[in-house]
Order: structure tokens, then C-alpha cells, then sequence
């Protein structure tokens, strides 16, 4: 069970766009549209921001947008905000019935 | 609202038991599927095991397979983990959340388990 596959740091400036890719197999991010992405600020509980891919919860702005291909799901966040600084977990189900997480990306705002 | 509320951690040696409780409030928790997730201190989260409304279903992650056991009384809408042989990697936070719609959805704030002679 490894982790999934996460760019340890992405930055954007104020406004901009940055995408962060999530690299599994087809056991897991590639076999399944069980993909979901979480932002966890220092100290505090991760919180869904994405589930299924591409759909949003309730409450999550929609400068948040998720998408698949093959193996790679990816998480964009557009217009970039100071409170989006965080760090960012996609996760996937599993061909044996488990669940994996990424190894987490730090965003950074500049 | 949903609100999950992790309790048992604490301070233990390595080789003993420890048991986690999750408690739940705001939904039908006879009607969702529970996860345990960890993180160790400054790093990433790693999901732990997951049991099914029924308690029909476990699975775990092979770092914890044969050790712990996932459980559930949802009479007293409460998720369980019972942690034994533990040892110095196990020492982490350890969240509880809320199976939903392929991903997990409400998180409760963790519980800290230290293992350490």
C-alpha cells in the first residue's frame, strides 16, 4: 500500500491558478471515481473539498475544481486566496476494499 | 451538526493496548460507514481502517492488519479502535470521519497516541 503520488509543494501568486496532480494506478485513482481532495490548515482537522472526482460539498467555493485522467486526478484552485495556504491530501479507494491518501501537497501564497 | 469527538489516546509503552473511542452525534451513525485515520506528528495522513454501518465489512492498512480492530456499538453511536501490540510508529494523531459518497466526510478534531518507553 503505498501512498499515492503528490507534488510536495506547489505556489501561485494572489489570483492565480495552480493545479495539483494526484498519481496512482488503476487499483485505485484509475480504477474508481472514488477520488476526493482535503485541505488541512496547520493544527486543524483535514476538511473535504472535493469528493467523486470533480463535485463540490456544500460550502466549498467553487474556485475548487477536481478532475480525473487515467491514473492522475488533479485539484485546481482558481483565484488564488491568502486563506488558501494549506496543506492538500487527495485520496482514493481501493481495489482490496482500502482506502490511500497522497503524500500531501503544500501550497504556498505569494 | 455533525460532530465527532475522539477520546482514549494518551501516553503508553511499546507492546501494550490502547482503545480509541469515537463519539457521534448529529447524523444517523447506524447509517454510515466509519474510518479511523492517523497522522504522525508533522507528517502526512495515512488511513488506518475502515468498518461498514452493519459492522459486516473491515478492512485495514497492512501497517496496522493483525494489531488493531475496528469496531462499532450503534446503540451508543460509538466508533471504536483497539490498538494492541503498539509500537513507536504508531504514535500519532488519530482522526475519526465519517464514510460518505466515495470519500470521507466529517472529521472529528483527533486523539494523540504516544508510544514510548
Amino acid at each position: 500500500q503505498s501512498a499515492l503520488t503528490q507534488p510536495a509543494s506547489v505556489s501561485g501568486s494572489l489570483g492565480q491558478s495552480i493545479t495539483i496532480s494526484c498519481t496512482g494506478s488503476s487499483g485505485d485513482v484509475g480504477g474508481y471515481n472514488y477520488v476526493a481532495w482535503y485541505q488541512q490548515h496547520p493544527g486543524k482537522a483535514p476538511k473535504l473539498m472535493i469528493y467523486e472526482v470533480s463535485n463540490r460539498p456544500s460550502g466549498v467555493s467553487n474556485r475548487f475544481s477536481g478532475s480525473k485522467s487515467g491514473n492522475t486526478a488533479s485539484l485546481t484552485i482558481s483565484g488564488l486566496q491568502a486563506e488558501d495556504e494549506a496543506d492538500y491530501y487527495c485520496g482514493s479507494y481501493t481495489t482490496s476494499g482500502s482506502w490511500m491518501f497522497g503524500g500531501g501537497t503544500k501550497v504556498t501564497v505569494l | 451538526q455533525v460532530q465527532l469527538v475522539e477520546s482514549g489516546g494518551g501516553v503508553v509503552q511499546p507492546g501494550r493496548s490502547l482503545r480509541l473511542s469515537c463519539a457521534a452525534s448529529g447524523f444517523t451513525f447506524s447509517g454510515s460507514g466509519m474510518h479511523w485515520v492517523r497522522q504522525a506528528p508533522g507528517k502526512g495522513l495515512e488511513w488506518v481502517a475502515v468498518i461498514s454501518k452493519d459492522r459486516s465489512n473491515k478492512y485495514y492498512a497492512d501497517a496496522v492488519k493483525g494489531r488493531f480492530t475496528i469496531s462499532r456499538d450503534n446503540s451508543k453511536n460509538t466508533l471504536f479502535l483497539q490498538m494492541n501490540s503498539l509500537r513507536a510508529e504508531d504514535t500519532a494523531l488519530y482522526f475519526c470521519s465519517t464514510a460518505d459518497t466515495g470519500s470521507l466526510r466529517y472529521w472529528g478534531q483527533g486523539t494523540l497516541v504516544t508510544v514510548t518507553s
